[in-house]
């Protein structure tokens, strides 16, 4: 079982507000993610982190930022969220060694906006 | 660049039976990972397996049996007696040493029906 917890697991919310998605986890891993996923389709890298202090864009522009203050915090900000923001933000978090390790996956913050 | 493709949208087994879960990759890397991961439909990733490039052997895990290829560039997935609960999208994912970060398949819906 993967230690990577994602709240709130729904929202709700009207065009317009700022909302804060977090994403926390317990096994020391440096490396930190965020996917955006429309229900059944592919997974969209937004953001990744490989640090404290470190933060990058992904492959799929986002209006949304991050912050990585502490190891285990990756939240994720929407300063006006839109309809088109609706969708499920999944975060991820693997650890740094040679060769590339497996994500570990939190259960997603499935987003509506009004 | 790097690439999944997993041709198979949709598939429709009756329980006990086999499935198979295609993946095709591409990348010009001689050193990759490879990875597969089941999505059910509470929205989490699971991680089912990782295969680095120099590692050809196939793997058994229980019912589950991993196909790699390189002749080919696939890295196939078998259900074996097959169940309701291995109903899931599964997604295929690759990292390669030019690219920093996983691509994923646009994964294959599973039904197992009773």
């Amino acid at each position: 079982e993967a230690d990577i917890y994602q709240t709130p697991r729904y929202l709700v919310i009207g065009t317009g507000k700022k909302i804060t998605l977090e994403c926390s986890q317990t096994m020391g891993h440096d490396k930190m993610y965020w996917y955006q996923q429309d229900p059944g389709m592919e997974l969209h890298l937004i953001h990744y982190s490989y640090g404290v202090n470190s933060t990058e864009k992904g492959d799929l522009s986002s209006e949304s930022t991050v912050s990585r203050i502490r190891t285990e915090h990756f939240p994720l900000t929407l300063e006006s969220a839109r309809p088109s923001h609706t969708s499920q933000y999944l975060c991820a978090s693997s650890k740094i060694g040679t060769g590339a390790w497996e994500q570990f996956f939190g259960p997603g913050t499935r987003l509506t906006v009004l | 660049a790097q690439k999944v493709t997993q041709a198979q949208t949709e598939i429709s087994v009756v329980e006990k039976e086999d499935v198979t879960l295609d993946c095709v990759y591409e990348t010009r890397d001689t050193t990759y990972y490879l990875f597969w991961y089941k999505q059910p439909p509470s929205g989490e990733l699971v991680f089912l397996i990782r295969r680095n490039s120099f590692d050809e052997q196939n793997e058994i895990s229980g019912r589950y049996s991993w196909n790699f290829q390189k002749s080919t560039s696939s890295f196939n997935f078998t259900i074996t007696a097959s169940q309701v609960v291995d109903s899931a999208v599964y997604f295929c994912a690759l990292v390669s040493g030019s690219a920093r970060q996983l691509t994923f398949g646009s994964g294959t819906q599973l039904t197992v029906l009773p």
